[in-house]
């Protein structure tokens, strides 16, 4: 079946500029995550989704990262008036629900560039 | 702060030997998820190999597999009869139960020599 998918795959952006990336998981998964992996370095989680449970936002790094899941399937990670040290992938997981340790399925990511 | 640590940035072998890759972590925690996650230049990731804390047989899948020691905190990777396909980034990652979120370390850059 159809694997995780994010779009854009690639995105430049100026400085101040508000963006949009978009997820969708696999189907019939319930947990999404966002994690983000700036150059040369390991990846950071930022928000994760289970259901109809509030989000967990504890990662996000600052008020201008936002996220939101719409019927418990797409997500989409908004981040406001970027800033340079914005620029990383973005790369988004799933999973078949909490507990156990389950799998975390990635996409491929996307791209931020922000000059 | 909980972390996981590669203290190996990058290494490389010959093709068909056997490479350890090291990850150490730190935890307060009695059950969690260790994972070994491969990232290509297509910047996919992909899981390799997976252990449960609880469970003291160490995981294997093919040619991967793991020493796990859970008194020292530590989580190496092992891979046997290496390929070109082997050459990635190599992330060592932690979960605690019930709270999915990993925590990655800083990765290891694996390169094959044909």
């Amino acid at each position: 079946g159809a694997g995780v998918s994010q779009s854009p795959s690639n995105k430049v952006t100026e400085k101040g500029k508000d963006v949009e990336l978009r997820c969708d998981p696999i189907s019939g998964h319930t947990a999404l995550y966002w994690y983000r992996q700036s150059l040369g370095q390991g990846l950071e989680f930022l928000i994760y989704f289970q259901g109809n449970s509030a989000p967990d936002k504890s990662g996000l790094p600052s008020d201008r990262f936002s996220a939101e899941r719409t019927g418990g399937s797409v997500s989409t990670l908004t981040i406001q008036r970027t800033q340079q040290e914005d620029s990383a992938v973005y790369l988004c997981a799933s999973s078949l629900e909490r507990g156990m340790g389950y799998e975390q399925y990635f996409g491929p990511g996307t791209r931020l560039t922000v000059t | 702060a909980q972390t996981v640590t590669q203290s190996q940035p990058e290494m490389s072998v010959q093709e068909a030997e056997t490479v350890t890759l090291s990850c150490t972590y730190d935890t307060s925690e009695n059950n969690y998820y260790l994972f070994w996650y491969k990232q290509p230049p297509s910047r996919q990731m992909i899981l390799v190999i997976r252990q449960e804390a609880y469970k003291q047989q160490n995981a294997t899948e093919n040619r991967f597999s793991v020493n796990f020691q859970k008194a020292a905190k530590s989580f190496s990777l092992k891979i046997s009869d290496s390929q070109l396909g082997d050459t990635a980034m190599y992330f060592c990652a932690r979960s605690d139960f019930g709270n999915e979120k990993l925590t990655f370390g800083t990765g290891t850059r694996l390169t094959i020599i044909p």
